[in-house]
C-alpha cells in the first residue's frame, strides 16, 4: 500500500524560505519509471503543478516557479523535499505530494495516490 | 504552455442521471489525459487515465472518452457520493504538467 504524507511549516513570511517534505512508504525511489510529483492548490483555486523528480534524479519544475523552486529526494528516508524561495502571500493554500502512476511497467505523469496535504499560510 | 479548458465550471445534475464533463486541449496532448475527483476537504484521486482507463477500484459508472484535443467524462448514473469537483490534467507535453480550472458537479 502506497502512503505520502506532507510535512512543514503551517506559516511563513513572506520573503522566506518554504521548506516541505514528503515522506512515503510502499515503494523506492531507486525503482525504474517512479517519480513523485508537487502540485498546490490556492484557497478555492485548481490545482498547480510544481515539481516532480524521478527515480534517476531527473527534475522538472513549473517553468514560471522554476527559479525559486528545488525538489530532492534522500532514497535512504524515502521522502522528497521541495524548497520554494521569497515566498509571497500569493503562494497561499494546500500544498500536495503525489505518487506517478505506474501500471503494467509503463509510467505515466499522472497521479495515482496523494498525501493528504499541508496547508501553508504567507503573512506577516 | 497547454491549456486545459473545462466545461462547464458548474453542472447541476440529479441523482440517478448521467453527467457529461467536457475538457478542451489548446493543442493535442494525444491520450495522455487523466481525470481526477476531488471532494470538499480532501486530496484529489485518480479516476481515468489514458484518456479511458479506469484507475484501480473506480466503479463503472465512470467512464472517459476521446483523443487529441477534445475530451469528455461521463457518469452514467449519479449517486450521491459523486458530487464533487472534477479536474482533467496532461501529461503528454510538459513541462508543465497542466490542470484544467475544474468542474463543480452539484446536487439539482
Amino acid at each position: 500500500q502506497i502512503t505520502l504524507k506532507e510535512s512543514g511549516p503551517r506559516l511563513v513570511k513572506p520573503t522566506q524560505t518554504l521548506t516541505l517534505t514528503c515522506t512515503f512508504s510502499g515503494f523506492s525511489l531507486t525503482t525504474s519509471g517512479v517519480g513523485v510529483g508537487w502540485i498546490r492548490q490556492p484557497p478555492g483555486k485548481a490545482l498547480e503543478w510544481l515539481a516532480l523528480i524521478y527515480w534517476d534524479d531527473d527534475k522538472g519544475y513549473r517553468p514560471s516557479l522554476k527559479s525559486r523552486l528545488t525538489i530532492t529526494k534522500d532514497t535512504s528516508k524515502n521522502q522528497v523535499v521541495l524548497t520554494m524561495t521569497n515566498m509571497d502571500p500569493v503562494d497561499t493554500g494546500t500544498y500536495y505530494c503525489a505518487h506517478r502512476i505506474v501500471v503494467a511497467g509503463i509510467a505515466l505523469d499522472a497521479f495515482d495516490t496523494w498525501g493528504q496535504g499541508t496547508m501553508v499560510t504567507v503573512s506577516s | 504552455d497547454i491549456v486545459m479548458t473545462q466545461s462547464p465550471a458548474t453542472l447541476s445534475v440529479s441523482p440517478g442521471e448521467r453527467a457529461t464533463l467536457s475538457c478542451r486541449a489548446s493543442q493535442s496532448v494525444s491520450s495522455n489525459l487523466a481525470w481526477y475527483q476531488q471532494k470538499p476537504g480532501q486530496a484529489p484521486s485518480l479516476l481515468i487515465y489514458g484518456a479511458s482507463t479506469r484507475a484501480t477500484g473506480i466503479p463503472a459508472r465512470f467512464s472517459g472518452s476521446g483523443s487529441g484535443t477534445e475530451f469528455t467524462l461521463t457518469i452514467s448514473s449519479l449517486q450521491s457520493e459523486d458530487f464533487a469537483v472534477y479536474y482533467c490534467q496532461q501529461y503528454n507535453n510538459w513541462p508543465p504538467v497542466a490542470f484544467g480550472q475544474g468542474t463543480n458537479l452539484e446536487i439539482k
